[in-house]
């Protein structure tokens, strides 16, 4: 149990185009899901709480109008990078919320050329 | 501010030893403290702590947590060249049930 999907797992886009990322928790239902950016050698960054039904939260320093978050069911948050610059590729993962554990998707690889 | 350290950053042993990586805390309103291994891509759970005392065992992997001394150790025996990876100590708390990473442990283990 407890298996969260991301979509796509690799993007390749042009700088000023929009990518979104979806992120799936497949066998339980998360009414919180979460977003994470990871640099090479580095720990995850959160970059924002998403919940259900209401706005997401974002961490201080992550801009709400380049990240766009929706979370429009219990099963479902997608975040779009919105006009993409080549200093947002990254690595972005998300989480669904379980109790008290997080389970991670396998990621989304964003190259932004 | 929530923090989480942990230690060594990084660690190089041989098949068959025996490692401990450490994690300690400082959190508000704490919920668990959780372990990941992280290889290539994003990180796969492999304990969830919240009582102090307790160890959780997963084949060769244990882990304890001590809230007292706001600490947790995870325990790798007989270590073998796929436990390579960087492993992540996490805590959950606030009404949010955020996480703070700590920097993470690369173990290497060599045949």
């Amino acid at each position: 149990g407890a298996v969260v999907s991301q979509h796509p797992s690799r993007v390749i886009c042009k700088s000023g185009t929009s990518v979104k990322i979806e992120c799936r928790s497949l066998d339980f239902q998360a009414t919180t899901m979460f977003w994470y950016r990871q640099f090479p050698k580095q720990s995850l960054m959160l970059m924002a709480t998403s919940n259900e039904g209401s706005k997401a939260t974002y961490e201080q320093g992550v801009e709400k109008d380049k990240f766009l978050i929706n979370h429009a069911s219990l099963t479902l948050s997608t975040l779009t990078v919105t006009s993409a610059h080549p200093e947002d590729s990254s690595f972005y993962i998300c989480s669904a919320r379980s109790d008290s554990t997080q389970y991670f998707g396998p990621g989304t690889r964003l190259l932004v050329l | 501010e929530d923090k989480v350290v942990q230690s060594p950053l990084s660690l190089v042993v041989h098949e068959g030893d025996t490692v401990t990586l450490n994690c300690s805390y400082e959190v508000t309103n704490f919920r668990s403290l959780l372990w990941y291994k992280q290889e290539k891509k994003a990180p796969t759970f492999l304990f969830m702590l919240t009582s102090s005392g307790i160890e959780k065992k997963s084949g060769r992997l244990s882990s304890i947590l001590d809230k007292k001394e706001l600490f947790s150790i995870l325990n790798i025996t007989a270590t073998q060249t796929g436990d390579s990876a960087i492993y992540l100590c996490a805590v959950c708390g606030g009404s949010n049930y955020k996480l703070t990473f700590g920097k993470g442990t690369l173990l290497t283990v060599n045949p």
